[in-house]
């Protein structure tokens, strides 16, 4: 089950900014920072790109920037490049009983 | 650099046990300051936690799953290892591993996965 809500697509051509949403509730992103978020290639493993809400880790290009407002998340590509087409994942810690919870996944596609 | 490689069955039957393996090269499996997490991905679906392992065995949990999982350590292997019984269509996923930062709550090292199909 998925409890955070992504577009299913979102689209930019190369050198424009886009920005992914992710919906949670208070009992994740809108009461706390544990925002992670993932790129997938198709037939690869999803690799870690934020984690903290704005943290990137060693590696990923400033590019990629985290934020959030209330109980939404968001991910910012900049200077988008044909290789950041990919299917792209957000994550949270939840209060809830599940623990960790993700997002329904986007498609970005570089037009 | 940590690397993980997940093995399994491929094809399990319906109220079977599907049974998969991740092994850790790069780095020891042995340390205090992370677990050891599974993950799985229905074909052309999201991820969903399912579990992860302390190097002690200590475990945590997806509560939807708890009833039908077992997980397990070895240390001297460097591996871990997800044990899911009375597997229905449901349960037909790429199975991914990784280093669960449990304090900081997000996953790194992601391995490929390895898919697993439940079918008679």
């Amino acid at each position: 089950q998925s409890a955070l809500t992504q577009p299913a697509s979102v689209s930019g051509s190369p050198g424009q900014s886009i920005t992914i949403s992710c919906t949670g509730t208070s009992g994740d992103i809108g009461n706390y920072n544990y925002v992670s978020w993932y790129q997938q290639h198709p037939g690869k493993a999803p690799q870690l790109m934020i984690y903290n809400l704005s943290k990137r880790p060693s590696g990923v290009p400033d590019r990629f920037s985290g934020s959030k407002s209330g109980n939404t998340a968001s991910l910012t590509i900049s200077g988008l490049r044909a290789e950041d087409e990919a299917d792209y994942y957000c994550g949270s810690y939840s209060s809830g009983s599940i623990l960790e919870v993700f997002g329904t996944g986007t498609k970005v596609t570089v037009l | 650099q940590l690397q993980m490689q997940e093995s399994g069955p491929g094809l399990v039957k319906p109220s079977e046990t599907l049974s998969v393996t991740c092994i850790v090269s790069g780095g020891s499996i042995n340390i205090r300051s992370h677990y050891w997490g599974w993950l799985r991905q229905p074909p052309g679906k999201g991820l969903e936690w399912i579990g992860s392992i302390y190097y002690n065995g200590d475990t945590v949990h997806n509560p939807s799953l708890t009833s039908r999982i077992t997980m397990s350590v070895d240390t001297s292997k460097n591996q871990f290892s997800l044990r899911l019984s009375s597997v229905t269509a449901a349960d037909t996923a790429a199975y991914h591993c990784a280093r669960h930062e449990v304090t900081w709550h997000y996953f790194d090292n992601l391995g490929q996965g390895t898919l697993v199909i439940v079918s008679s």
